[in-house]
Order: structure tokens, then C-alpha cells, then sequence
């Protein structure tokens, strides 16, 4: 089935390591988003990419890195320069050409850093 | 700014009354809306969205929602509501204009329906 594939779904980090989160799409959309979740803060945009091995910062960027070599995968790294990396992180695909299109959601990956 | 305010973090219902969960915008021009919601530790789940056209949008497991141009809001609305439909529920608006594609969403508000 067609989807989007977020691994892995817990992950602990100590202080100071940096981690990468995976998100890999099948639904042959070309716009991939990475977004943060916090309790009562509703989601905020990390970082964005509408093609291949091109990418922009969305409103939270700092602290964290990604890459878009393929279609198909856009991970995320979360460094040591995040300050508060605890949270709750989700990905989401739609199509480039769609601006009318609904953004799909992965199940999400739940970071905490001990 | 952009901007979009669900103005109520917890709304309660009792099975089978209607529910309104509300929400209000703003953004220039005439955004595209939409609906999700969230279960306990899961992604997002799209439920309906409004483009163009008629004001009542009809969406997934009996939901729909009402754009109002003049007061800025598009409320979600059910007219008898179940405890399954107890979860977290985000609106997201999206500019016309530009071509981003990004959704800026509410900080969510929790449904809680009770038997």
C-alpha cells in the first residue's frame, strides 16, 4: 500500500548526539515537510523540500539538518545545536503541482533526549 | 503575520449531541482550509477541506466544516457525535498565493466525547 514510512518510531538520545529520523514516501509526491509537535503548540515547520536535492528552511530550522537526494526519502538530523530536541516529529508528502492538495502524514517518531 | 487561532483547547460533548470545534484564520487573501485529526501517538489523518464553491464542506466519518469569508472561520461541525471521535483536531490554512505548498496549522484542540 502507498504511504509514508517514519522510523523509528521512539528513539533516546543523550545530550550532545546528534540522531537522524527517517522518512521514506511511496506515493510518488514530490514535495516532502518535516515538523515538530509539541504539547499545546499545535505543528511548526522544520524544513521543506518540493524536489529533488533542493530544500528550505521552514520557521523552526535551527538545530536541525536535512537532505533530499531522492525522491522518495527526506531524513531528518537532528544535531546537538537543538536545544530542546524532546518531541514528538512528523513527516508529511503532497504533490508539487497541487497547491489545493492535502499534505499525507507518516505516524510520527517520538525523540527523547535523556 | 499568518495566523491561525482554535480559540478553545478542550471541547466536550456528550454522545450524540452535535459538536463544533471552532477555528478562525488569518491570512491574506482567500486561503485554502483544511481539517485533521490525531489519535494518541499517531500521524495526522486529513478529514476535509475547503478550496472553492459551496460554503459547507463535507468531509470523512460524518464531519463537516463551514467557511465563513467574513468572520475569517472555518468550524468544524458534527451533527451527533460519537466517543470514537474522541481525539485531537488540528485546522491548517494554505496561502493562494506563492507556491509552497506548507500548511500553517492551529495548536489543536482536544475532543472529548462522552458516553
Amino acid at each position: 500500500d502507498g504511504g509514508i514510512t517514519q522510523s523509528p518510531k521512539y528513539l533516546f538520545r543523550k545530550e550532545g548526539q546528534n540522531v537522524t529520523l527517517s522518512c521514506e514516501q511511496n506515493l510518488n509526491h514530490d514535495a516532502m515537510y518535516w515538523y515538530r509537535q509539541d504539547p499545546g503548540q499545535g505543528l511548526r515547520l522544520i524544513y521543506y523540500s518540493q524536489i529533488v536535492n533542493d530544500f528550505q528552511k521552514g520557521d523552526i530550522a535551527e538545530g536541525y539538518s536535512v537532505s533530499r537526494e531522492k525522491k522518495e526519502s527526506f531524513p531528518l538530523t537532528v544535531t546537538s545545536a537543538q536545544k530542546n530536541p524532546t518531541a514528538f516529529y512528523l513527516c508529511a508528502s503532497s504533490m508539487f503541482d497541487s497547491n489545493t492538495g492535502e499534505l499525507f502524514f507518516g505516524e510520527g517518531s517520538r525523540l527523547t533526549v535523556l | 503575520a499568518q495566523s491561525v487561532a482554535q480559540p478553545e483547547d478542550q471541547v466536550n460533548v456528550a454522545e450524540g449531541n452535535p459538536l463544533t470545534v471552532k477555528c478562525t484564520y488569518s491570512v491574506s487573501g482567500n486561503p485554502y482550509l483544511f481539517w485533521y485529526v490525531q489519535y494518541p501517538n499517531r500521524g495526522l489523518q486529513f478529514l476535509l477541506k475547503y478550496i472553492t464553491g459551496d460554503n459547507l464542506v463535507k468531509g470523512s466519518y460524518g464531519f463537516e466544516a463551514e467557511f465563513n469569508k467574513s468572520q475569517t472561520s472555518f468550524h468544524l461541525k458534527k451533527p451527533s457525535a460519537l466517543v470514537s471521535d474522541s481525539a485531537l483536531y488540528f485546522c491548517a490554512v494554505r496561502e493562494r498565493s506563492g507556491n509552497t505548498g506548507k500548511l500553517i496549522f492551529g495548536q489543536g484542540t482536544t475532543l472529548q466525547v462522552k458516553p
